[in-house]
């Protein structure tokens, strides 16, 4: 298996604009989490789902984060309108219970200038 | 309070030295632990899950203090390779996962 498949691995945007982040869970796992890492927060969960289905998105910071998984290999997490303050490391990883183990992907970093 | 915490370090030990790691948690219910590693610039990778009787896996053994809530890893004969950041994960409600902001490690030749 590939492992968690993300893209784009960077992205450098201005404020004001969308970003979309993506990521295919490994083949099978009906759990999916967003996670997003800086120097000051650490990792922070922002959501996850359980068979597609959105399941505690109470980590989304506000409005402007928005995430879909409109099916078992795919996600997204979409932030409108960016903010510098959005710059960060975001990780998607999956799991497979009753193994608890989340695989993470690469990571996107992304700077919002 | 946060749901887990960990001293950040950063721990510099020479080359075969032991260094310890604690962390702590603040949600008695707490069932699952685990030690993950992430290299500079990489995702996190599962190091060791953390059982209530502790275990080991070569250099490294693992530990839980239910009563103090606070669960620790050992790392013995440190190599080179050890360098990276150690994460203390613990679960909360639900599925969800609570991570500590982790330890940064450097072992010198």
């Amino acid at each position: 298996d590939a492992g968690v498949i993300q893209s784009p691995r960077h992205e450098v945007t201005e404020m004001g604009q969308e970003v979309t982040l993506r990521c295919k869970p490994i083949s099978g796992h009906d759990y999916l989490f967003w996670y997003r890492q800086t120097m000051m927060r650490g990792l922070e969960l922002l959501i996850y789902f359980n068979n597609n289905v959105p399941i505690d998105d109470s980590g989304m910071p506000e409005d402007r984060f928005s995430a879909k998984m409109p099916n078992a290999s795919f996600s997204t997490l979409k932030i409108q309108p960016s903010e510098p303050r959005d710059s960060a490391v975001y990780f998607c990883a999956s799991s497979f219970p009753p193994d608890q183990t989340q695989y993470f992907g690469p990571g996107t970093r992304l700077l919002v200038l | 309070r946060k749901e887990v915490e960990q001293d950040p370090g950063p721990f510099n030990v020479p080359e075969g030295a032991t260094v310890a790691f604690n962390c702590t948690y603040s949600n008695s219910a707490s069932q699952s632990f685990f030690w993950y590693r992430q290299d500079c610039r990489k995702e996190p990778k599962l190091l060791m899950s953390v059982y209530s009787s502790g275990n080991e896996d070569g250099r490294f053994t693992a530990q839980l203090n239910r009563a103090s809530q606070y669960i620790s890893l050992l790392i013995r004969d440190s190599k080179l390779s050890d360098s990276a950041t150690y994460l203390c994960v613990v679960n909360g409600a639900g599925n969800q996962f609570y991570f500590g902001t982790g330890t940064s490690l450097t072992v010198i030749p």
